[in-house]
């Protein structure tokens, strides 16, 4: 079956380091790719996204392209903050269309020290 | 900006009681789902939901469980008799095309 699997946390990085949660997946089809962030106390809210090969999905300095040949969705920012301190959920969907399940990552507890 | 909303934020039960999760969607969402995360583990499917009928649902989402759309505006999730391991954070989640926004939550207790 489908699975998402995201490098093992915690992550302890200082503020303006650069960042990067490594995602690879396992997928029939062709599914969309997703980065979800839990802040501590609250839900989940969509970070990022991109539905096909080679795009890129950015959002808040957050960066992840969808590389179809290492089948992975790596998480990128460049200078990280205090305020970025979060769990981040890697996901995919692999339904064209119709209701679609997300299958989830472990999830990766990023910390920033200022 | 539309966003998901739950009801209650939290609920704390006893082993064997009946709760009712209560989502409401955004407005011009046709797909709905819950999901469940147990404290420190990985966000799972529980269960989706078109056109007034279950989709698909997971090994999870057993007879004791159940899921309505009692009107046009809510979303609900049954648990019939709780069980210790069904303590967990339950999100509501809807979608119009293929990006599912989720709810903030309900953290349920089951004592």
């Amino acid at each position: 079956g489908n699975s998402v699997t995201q490098m093992e946390g915690p992550v302890t990085l200082s503020e303006e380091a650069f960042l990067t949660i490594n995602c690879t997946y396992t997928a029939t089809g062709y599914p969309s790719l997703f980065w979800y962030v839990q802040y501590p106390g609250e839900g989940l809210q969509l970070l990022l996204k991109a539905t096909k090969a080679d795009d890129k999905g950015s959002n808040k300095g957050f960066e992840a392209t969808y590389r179809k040949e290492t089948t992975s969705f790596h998480l990128e920012k460049g200078s990280v903050q205090v305020s970025d301190s979060a769990v981040y959920f890697c996901a995919l969907s692999d339904v064209a269309q119709g209701a679609q399940k997300l299958v989830f990552g472990q999830g990766t507890r990023l910390t920033i020290n200022p | 900006e539309p966003e998901v909303t739950q009801t209650p934020s939290h609920q704390v039960t006893q082993m064997g009681q009946e709760v009712i999760l209560r989502c409401v969607p955004i407005s011009n969402h046709l797909y709905f789902y819950w999901y469940r995360q147990i404290l420190g583990q990985k966000v799972e499917f529980l269960v989706s939901f078109y056109n007034n009928e279950i989709s698909e649902k997971s090994e999870i989402f057993d007879d004791q469980f159940s899921v309505e759309r009692p009107d046009g505006s809510n979303f609900t999730l049954k648990i019939r008799s709780t069980k210790l391991e069904d303590s967990a954070m339950y999100f509501c989640a809807s979608s119009a095309l293929r990006t599912q926004y989720f709810g903030p939550g309900t953290r349920l207790l089951v004592l």
